[in-house]
């Protein structure tokens, strides 16, 4: 009964490259949110996605991040072109759960994040 | 903008006592409060939470208060136990998808 599977924990890309976070939900969790943990930050709202919709990107940035979750296969996070600011914890979390009041009350599983540093 | 303030960076207790982790929030249509706790390299992993309907839940040794008119949430932990050391973060949600997150309080509790 494997957790929410986040790849890699580390990533290091040089300015410019893009980034590639791998997020694989819990079994029969269909919903999927990316956090971003800035340093000395709380963690901050990036996305909420259903198989193959994206439902809310109001967290994402407008340009160089995407996000999907295709029917077959891990939710991937992207980032292109990669800046130092982009250095951050990047967490997924999951739930099966449509109601928010129902994932609020059970909470979501979250990775263990992928840490990228941009050098 | 935050609207989920965690004001105690840290906070140390000795085993057995009770721990109060506080936190504060601006936005009153708030209706979900959740704490969650995290050791480090892992992440985020749920403890509890409240609606805006209730003011106390309760689990196990883990209980949080919700006081609306103050805006502020505790979250009680007793007895505290070393394995409790981790940093706990709380977050609320009103309509929408997202939580808000406060920026973490780093508890330690000593043997």
């Amino acid at each position: 009964n494997a957790g929410v599977m986040q790849n890699p924990r580390h990533l290091v890309r040089r300015r410019g490259q893009e980034a590639r976070l791998r997020c694989s939900p819990m079994k029969g969790h269909s919903h999927v949110y990316w956090y971003r943990q800035l340093p000395e930050e709380g963690l901050k709202f990036m996305v909420y996605l259903q198989k193959e919709n994206i439902i809310d990107e109001s967290g994402m940035p407008k340009e160089r991040f995407s996000a999907e979750f295709p029917k077959e296969g891990p939710s991937i996070l992207r980032i292109q072109q990669v800046v130092r600011g982009d250095s951050a914890a990047y967490f997924c979390a999951s739930s099966p759960f449509r109601s928010k009041d129902l994932a609020a009350n059970y909470g979501y599983t979250f990775g263990s994040g992928t840490r990228l540093t941009v050098v | 903008d935050q609207q989920v303030k965690q004001n105690s960076p840290s906070l140390s207790v000795q085993e057995g006592r009770i721990s109060i982790l506080n936190c504060d929030y601006t936005n009153s249509m708030f209706d979900y409060f959740l704490w969650y706790k995290k050791y480090p390299a892992e992440g985020p992993t749920f403890l509890i939470s409240i609606s805006s309907i209730k003011d106390k839940n309760e689990d196990g040794r883990f209980t949080v208060f919700l006081n609306k008119s103050a805006k502020h949430l505790s979250l009680h932990i007793v007895p505290s136990q070393p394995g409790d050391s981790a940093v706990y973060f709380c977050a609320a949600s009103a309509f929408g998808n997202q939580f808000y997150f406060g920026t973490g309080t780093s508890l330690t509790v000593i043997p």
